[in-house]
């Protein structure tokens, strides 16, 4: 595989369940992201990921809650959501996160919570 | 704060028509500019990329833009637009010591 990998694709969950989505990329780089795209509104940055440390959390509910066990993986372990919450997940890596390096997107997880 | 404005959250263009799409930019100092292009139901691709040297950058599809610092510009232009073009458009800017900021996304509809 190349590029950055998400997966599922498509994910359904009820309110009370709980999930994880996972980001995978395979560029060797140091810095990953979260963002959340919904119908209406702009790209929203959820978390940056440098060096596997969090460095930045953009004022997200606790339901969501990231992981980083190395520099080649992410997760977003989801629980107790809302139907707001619905929307398409994208995970991007770029080489670090600061220096005109341009980030690279995963396919994106389409989360429906119902 | 760094800024990115992209001006028209929806642009029309007729098949074979040119493509124009608006992006400017607030700041001071030195920018890196970037074009991406996100298809339904996929994640954003880069189109192109503005780092230092030649202000007029060529990309993917047959897209290109030019940095104009004066006017806090980077403009996304092709100069005949194909039906395979309709998609949702991002410019972003960066600076050395920080992070990528999106605009907020132009969509553009291609018209038979």
């Amino acid at each position: 595989e190349t590029g950055v990998t998400q997966t599922p694709r498509h994910l359904v969950m009820g309110m009370t369940n709980k999930k994880s989505l996972k980001c995978e990329q395979h560029l060797g780089h140091n810095a990953m992201y979260w963002y959340k795209q919904s119908a209406k509104k702009p790209l929203e940055l959820m978390f940056v990921y440098s060096l596997e440390e969090r460095v930045e959390n953009n004022s997200v509910p606790s339901r969501f809650s990231p992981e980083c066990p190395n520099s080649s993986h992410l997760f977003l372990h989801l629980h107790t959501l809302q139907p707001e919450d619905s929307a398409l997940y994208l995970c991007a890596s770029s080489q670090d996160r600061v220096g005109g390096y341009e980030q690279y997107f995963g396919p994106g997880t389409r989360l429906t919570v119902t | 704060a760094q800024s990115v404005t992209q001006l028209g959250s929806h642009v029309s263009v007729s098949e074979g028509a040119l493509v124009l799409l608006r992006c400017n930019y607030s700041s001071s100092v030195p920018p890196y500019l970037f074009w991406y292009v996100q298809y339904p139901n996929q994640g954003l691709q880069l189109l192109l990329k503005y780092t230092t040297g030649a202000t007029l950058v060529k990309g993917i599809n047959g897209f290109e833009a030019e940095f104009k610092k004066s006017e806090t510009s980077f403009h996304l232009t092709k100069p005949s637009a194909h039906m395979s073009d309709a998609a949702e458009y991002f410019c972003a800017v960066s600076y050395r010591d920080d992070k990528i900021i999106f605009g907020k996304g132009t969509r553009l509809h291609i018209l038979p």
